[in-house]
């Protein structure tokens, strides 16, 4: 099992850009996430799913949209890169609501 | 709105020695979990407090539960320089089963333990 994997690994955008942030999960989890890491800030959560075809928002989802048209995968879209979206990216992953989540690899994005 | 807060933000410890990192937070919670996070790694799960005086020890490290003060502790043991490394707790809101795993996390606290 490869667990939660994610595409790239690091990535440098100009300001107005736009990028796909791709997570995989091979676990047959229900529930996925993608959360933002900054300095001090501990990790804030942007979109999730609880299962294929359905999303919601975070805490911080302004300039992000996702889709989750396989089960197995959850995708993160800037539209427009800002340099406020320069962050550490991780995606997750549960069973259920309550169960522990496992945690990708994360990507590191700089938008200059 | 959920508020996760830990104490401290940066510890530095001499091997050997004992400490305690502390995670408060605001609302009723329906569980806690504790992360550790190496250096450009990713998060890896600790422990998971279900319910009040939930206590849990792996190695050097220990976590409990006190729903009533709204407060988790993990205690560390005789550190060791294999323990450096960011600790974040994560609570998930009791929200009636509406939560659907949305966790607030601590800002982490930066453990260094040194000779």
């Amino acid at each position: 099992n490869a667990g939660v994997t994610q595409t790239p690994k690091f990535r440098v955008l100009k300001t107005g850009q736009s990028m796909t942030l791709l997570c995989a999960q091979d676990m047959n989890h229900e529930y996925m996430y993608w959360y933002r890491q900054d300095p001090g800030m501990g990790l804030r959560l942007i979109h999730y799913s609880v299962g294929e075809g359905t999303t919601a928002k975070g805490e911080v989802p302004d300039g992000y949209n996702v889709s989750r048209l396989k089960k197995q995968n959850f995708l993160l879209g800037l539209e427009s890169a800002a340099p406020s979206q320069t962050s550490v990216y991780f995606c997750a992953s549960s069973k259920i609501t309550r169960e522990t989540q496992y945690f990708g690899p994360g990507t590191r994005l700089l938008v200059l | 709105e959920l508020k996760v807060e830990q104490n401290p933000l940066f510890l530095s410890m001499q091997e050997g020695k004992n400490y305690t990192i502390y995670c408060n937070y605001s609302t009723t919670s329906d569980r806690l979990y504790w992360y550790r996070q190496d250096p450009g790694k990713s998060l890896e799960s600790l422990f998971v407090l279900l319910s009040n005086g939930a206590v849990k020890q792996e190695g050097r490290l220990m976590a409990s539960l006190d729903t009533k003060a709204r407060l988790s502790t993990l205690h560390i043991t005789a550190a060791v320089h294999d323990l450096s490394a960011t600790y974040f707790c994560a609570v998930l809101p009791n929200a009636g089963g509406t939560s659907y795993g949305k966790l607030t996390f601590g800002q982490g606290t930066i453990l260094t333990v040194h000779p």
